[in-house]
């Protein structure tokens, strides 16, 4: 399975955008990428998922660059309640449901 | 629509005893996954559930072993149980599993071996 590198930790202002980056320089063609996050106790929670193109949702945005080989998720403005772990995560198409989870990024948001 | 259903959500077991685990899917979803979170190893993939076969299965000893019923729902077993099984053991569902689909977490069941 292809790998992710995210940072390990990431502060944000509350009603400020948070910019969550995620590498996958060895992304193949029929990845999916996800983004989920976790908090404490919980399940971990879908966020937003892209193949190629930007997407958008009520929760973020999905910035894809054009090589694939990295994406940001994008908090429009964050909240008290987005604090949490986010993992980004590579799905292939076949994968038989399987997710592989890095360690991910530990947002903490500032009031 | 309800979310996905894990019973218990707590557990505590000794070392040596056996575990079931109980995954009740989204309506509609046949793909099952477990998942084992520990602090040092974090989320960690056991094994996915189709149609009531296995297809896919992480690294994990054979006493880990599962389960799907006609109905989606899903079983986890863990059998000779170790200090280090102590886990948040989570499922996850999706329509077919495939790379494309959402897969939705259901709360976890946290197991405590002592």
């Amino acid at each position: 399975d292809a790998k992710t590198t995210q940072p390990n930790s990431m502060e944000s202002n509350e009603e400020e955008p948070v910019h969550l980056p995620c590498n996958h320089s060895t992304i193949s063609g029929t990845d999916y990428i996800h983004w989920y996050r976790q908090l404490p106790s919980q399940g971990p929670e879908y966020v937003i998922h892209g193949l190629t193109s930007n997407v958008n949702n009520r929760m973020a945005s999905l910035a894809i660059a054009e090589d694939r080989k990295s994406s940001t998720l994008i908090l429009h403005r964050a909240t008290l309640r987005d604090a949490a772990v986010y993992y980004c995560i590579l799905r292939k198409v076949n994968n038989a449901g399987k997710s592989t989870f890095g360690d991910g990024t530990t947002l903490t948001v500032k009031p | 629509k309800a979310g996905v259903t894990q019973t218990p959500r707590y557990l505590i077991k000794t070392r040596g005893q056996q575990v079931t685990l109980s995954c009740s899917p989204i309506s509609g979803h046949r793909s099952v996954s477990w998942y084992q979170q520990t602090p040092g190893q974090g989320l960690q993939f056991l094994f996915e559930y189709f149609s009531e076969t296995q297809r896919n299965k992480g690294n994990f000893p054979g006493r880990f072993s599962g389960r799907q019923f006609s109905n989606s729902r899903s079983e986890m077993n863990v059998s000779t149980l170790e200090l280090g099984d102590s886990a948040l053991y989570l499922c996850a569902s999706s329509f077919h599993g495939r790379g494309e689909e959402t897969q939705y977490f259901g709360p976890g069941t946290r197991l405590l071996v002592l």
